[in-house]
């Protein structure tokens, strides 16, 4: 798998404050993914990176930003955190190959309060 | 009209029977099916994924992939409770380059 961690792996904030998720991995994938997930509405992608000079939104990707600091560090903003951005956050990871598998950090559980 | 579409279940069924998860998909263009297991509060895990029509078996699972019908299911034999999960089909739109769609999720509940 593609050893993708996560952190923090809870945080509660309040809202307006300014919130950063940072998502490493370590098996030199190219492709990588922020996902939220909520009760119900299962995961759905925020924004995804297929190398560090190509961002791309996903299809809910207003009050969130990205960076791609480099191949292995993609990090998720909320710039100005609401309650409903409440949810369980997830990062992957993905070689290019025949079939991208993708592979999942263990998750961010963030509240806004 | 969904993409990826799952009953969510509950589906129950008793130990070291057939689970079996069904999923349908509406691009014809997807190319490539994955069925991942999550636990409550945790990360999904792949189970295995799928490409080609017919069946595809690792240890006690079973994909099966029919496009003509834009069908895909998971067989699990022998059921355990430890297979107890949610498990989430996903597909990769044809074009995106590897983006997945993801079904909502079936709940497994196998029970001792």
């Amino acid at each position: 798998d593609a050893d993708v961690t996560q952190t923090p792996r809870n945080r509660i904030t309040k809202t307006g404050k300014r919130i950063m998720l940072e998502c490493s991995q370590t098996k030199g994938h190219d492709r990588m993914y922020w996902y939220r997930q909520d009760p119900g509405l299962g995961l759905r992608l925020i924004y995804y990176s297929f190398d560090v000079k190509d961002i791309n939104k996903g299809e809910i990707s207003d009050g969130y930003s990205v960076s791609r600091q480099a191949q292995a560090k993609f990090s998720l903003s909320l710039e100005s955190a609401i309650p409903n951005q409440t949810a369980l956050y997830f990062c992957a990871a993905a070689g290019v190959g025949a079939v991208d598998t993708q592979y999942f950090g263990p998750g961010t559980r963030l509240t806004v309060l | 009209q969904k993409e990826v579409e799952q009953n969510s279940g509950p589906l129950s069924v008793p130990e070291g029977a057939i689970a079996s998860l069904n999923c349908t998909y509406s691009d014809r263009g997807s190319q490539s099916f994955f069925w991942y297991r999550q636990y409550s509060g945790k990360s999904p895990e792949l189970i295995m994924f799928i490409y080609s029509n017919g069946d595809k078996e690792d240890g006690r699972f079973t994909a099966q992939l029919n496009k003509a019908s834009q069908y895909v299911s998971l067989l699990i034999r022998d059921s355990q409770p430890s297979d107890s999960a949610t498990y989430l089909c996903a597909v990769n739109r044809g074009g995106s380059q590897g983006n997945l769609i993801f079904g909502k999720g079936t709940k497994l509940s196998v029970k001792p």
